[in-house]
């Protein structure tokens, strides 16, 4: 059983691009969790989603960041006119419910922003 | 609120020697409450999970987390450190009260371990 599958590791952009990320979740499971991590500090909850539903996103900026999770395919965090505050690694994160149950982590995607 | 406190950041040990690494949590409710590890440039591991059954729990690699409600306390320890431990460790509250179950991390401590 394949873990959570996140693409690409490694992500370069200049300001003013878009950044797109990518999380498949583990096999069956339906619940995935956008996480950000910046140098030297813990990881931030950013938003929850269940297939086509944005559950909670209290974490996610108010402009520029926005979260999907299509019916068929991964979920796409995509941060748009990124800037230099944006490097940082994200990591998704898949469970097979919601509360009281583990979150499996994927391996991140490191984004640096020149 | 829920929040979480590791109360060091960083950690230096002997190999062979116990580890103990430090974490209070606060919460309004019956808290999950989760270590996990992240080797350099790595996702991260689940070590072990507290759900409100056992309150020493025993996890992977030797390592064990005692849940203590008075205290509001679970320390991550293990009684013989390996090189391989080396890491960044953090400790993380669900926020179980809310739809959500997302996850609270602590700023993490870091695990050194001399040869």
């Amino acid at each position: 059983n394949a873990g959570v599958m996140q693409n690409p590791r490694h992500l370069v952009r200049r300001r003013g691009q878009e950044a797109r990320l990518r999380c498949s979740p583990m096999k069956g499971h339906s619940h995935v969790y956008w996480y950000r991590q910046l140098p030297e500090e813990g990881l931030k909850f950013m938003v929850y989603l269940q297939k086509e539903n944005i559950i909670d996103e209290s974490g996610m900026p108010k402009e520029r960041f926005s979260a999907e999770f299509p019916k068929e395919g991964p979920s796409i965090l995509r941060i748009q006119q990124v800037v230099r505050g944006d490097s940082a690694a994200y990591f998704c994160a898949s469970s097979r419910e919601r509360t009281q149950e583990t979150q499996y982590f994927g391996p991140g995607t490191r984004l640096l922003v020149l | 609120a829920q929040s979480v406190t590791q109360l060091d950041s960083h950690v230096s040990v002997s190999e062979g020697t116990p580890v103990l690494l430090r974490c209070n949590y606060s919460s309004s409710y019956s808290p999950s409450l989760f270590w996990y590890v992240q080797h350099p440039n790595k996702g991260l591991q689940l070590l072990l999970k507290y759900t409100s059954a056992a309150t020493l729990v025993k996890g992977i690699n030797g390592f064990e987390a005692e849940f203590k409600k008075s205290e509001t306390s679970f320390h991550l320890t293990k009684p013989s450190a390996h090189m391989s431990d080396a890491a960044e460790y953090f400790c993380v509250v669900s926020h179980g009260s809310s739809n959500t179950g997302k996850l609270i991390f602590g700023q993490g401590t870091t695990l050194q371990v001399k040869p």
